[in-house]
């Protein structure tokens, strides 16, 4: 399976630690998108990205979210001293271009105890 | 301030019937349509879009029909088949002169076909 892959599937934290999530997109794709479902929400857009440079990271939270996504290896979304309202689904996409359909990962469910 | 509005949460169709999903968007500046359809525990899956260029696309057995006028987009699927139970989300983006591939999503409609 050739798609796109997101590592943990679920990722467990306490209050105050630091949440790496990863993503690798399908083969070929060079733009990546990290998108945030909360329950009994729709996907809302965090960050897109093309190899090494943030092209719009309009749905960013101010503080505490960074993404990168490096010459070499996955994108990571990194959240830092994290919270309660922090647990949601976090799904990553990514696409050959722009313009194209974006094809998703299966998602990090990140839990907050 | 909700973009994209999915106002039927769910929806039940017999199986071999049609079913049809109902999008409504307000920002006149989108110019291409997705559906995606999600199964519990698993990401989106594309479906089928649609340019706005466009009034209708077709796919097999989904259909999707655009009406700029009235800022309205279906999904029709027929025949439907018990498989096809899952929640479907629509999604609008802006391309134009910004360059970025935001997805503007509803909140999802659930569609169970019943054998």
């Amino acid at each position: 399976n050739a798609g796109v892959m997101q590592n943990p599937r679920h990722l467990v934290r306490r209050r105050g630690q630091e949440a790496r999530l990863r993503c690798s997109p399908m083969k070929g794709h060079s733009h990546v998108y990290w998108y945030r479902q909360l329950p009994e929400e729709g996907l809302k857009f965090m960050v897109y990205l093309q190899k090494e440079n943030i092209i719009d990271e309009s749905g960013m939270p101010k503080e505490r979210f960074s993404a990168e996504f490096p010459k070499e290896g996955p994108s990571i979304l990194r959240i830092q001293q994290v919270v309660r309202g922090d647990s949601a689904a976090y799904f990553c996409a990514s696409s050959p271009a722009v313009a194209e359909p974006q094809h998703f990962g299966d998602g990090t469910r990140l839990s907050i105890l | 301030d909700q973009q994209v509005k999915q106002n039927s949460p769910s929806l039940s169709v017999q199986e071999g019937r049609i079913s049809i999903l109902n999008c409504d968007y307000t920002n006149s500046m989108f110019d291409y349509f997705l559906w995606y359809k999600k199964y519990p525990a698993e990401g989106p899956t594309f479906l089928i879009s649609i340019s706005s260029i466009k009034d209708k696309n077709e796919d097999g057995r989904f259909t999707v029909f655009l009406n700029k006028s009235a800022k309205h987009l279906s999904l029709h699927i027929v025949p439907s088949q018990p498989g096809d139970s899952a929640v479907y989300f629509c999604a609008a983006r802006q391309f134009g002169s910004s360059n970025t591939g935001k997805l503007i999503f509803g909140q999802g409609t659930t569609l169970q076909v019943k054998p």
